[in-house]
């Protein structure tokens, strides 16, 4: 089983429209949990860290369950900006906390 | 200010050449990062340096050398590569490698997209 994984997609939607993605873990100890996005040829910019009890930044909620050892994004409102891959980053654990595993994206595209 | 900056955006070269990547942040970070991301693929780390100490290789071939010459600056010597090494090199940083989960948000360079002919 993948440390991190992911729907590799497209997700297709309209703009406007409501999308979520999930992403499981493999390791019950992880503690650090991240959104990043990456346009095309571009790095990985933070979209969200992931907390506990989950947060909200504006149309972005993330939302991590430890029981299920899933972690999920939800996009309101999505735009044409929003069309990118989204990568689930977890720490690797018993490593300290400086190394991240990615996963390998779930690619959305916002479709006027 | 979450810049991390990188040098040069493209670099060809060939296998018999000795070339270097430069990465600067000025965010204060302790903690600094080598990956390399192919591409459709997900970055995959390399090195990491905290307190410019060399902390972590991911038993990378010894034809990358990382360097940290002070907190700000990070290199990555290239000698004797291979066409397979093509790839983009990103940079990061992060504030300090500690239980804080805000401590451990990691912020990445534009890259260098590296060709090897």
């Amino acid at each position: 089983r993948k440390e991190v994984e992911q729907d590799p997609g497209p997700f297709n939607v309209p703009e406007g429209a409501t999308v979520a993605f999930n992403c499981t873990y493999s390791n019950s100890a992880s503690q650090s949990f991240f959104w990043y996005r990456q346009d095309c040829r571009k790095e990985p910019k933070l979209l969200m860290s992931v907390y506990s009890s989950g947060n909200e930044d504006g149309r972005f909620t993330a939302q991590l369950n430890r029981a299920s050892q899933y972690i999920s994004l939800l996009i309101r409102d999505s735009k044409l900006s929003d069309s990118a891959t989204y990568l689930c980053v977890v720490n690797r654990v018993n490593t300290g906390f400086q190394k991240l595993v990615f996963g390998t994206g779930t690619r959305l595209l916002v479709s006027p | 200010d979450t810049e991390v900056t990188q040098t040069p955006k493209h670099l060809v070269m060939g296998m018999t050449n000795k070339k270097s990547l430069k990465c600067e942040q000025h965010m204060g970070h302790r903690a600094m990062y080598w990956y390399k991301q192919k591409a459709k693929k997900p970055p995959e780390l390399m090195f990491v340096y905290s307190y410019e100490k060399l902390s972590i290789n991911e038993s990378v071939p010894s034809r990358f050398s990382p360097e940290c010459p002070n907190s700000s600056l990070l290199n990555l010597h290239l000698h004797a590569l291979q066409p397979e090494d093509s790839a983009l090199y990103l940079c990061a940083s992060s504030q300090n490698p500690t239980r804080t989960l805000r401590d451990n948000e990691q912020f990445f360079g534009p890259g260098t997209r590296l060709t090897v002919l």
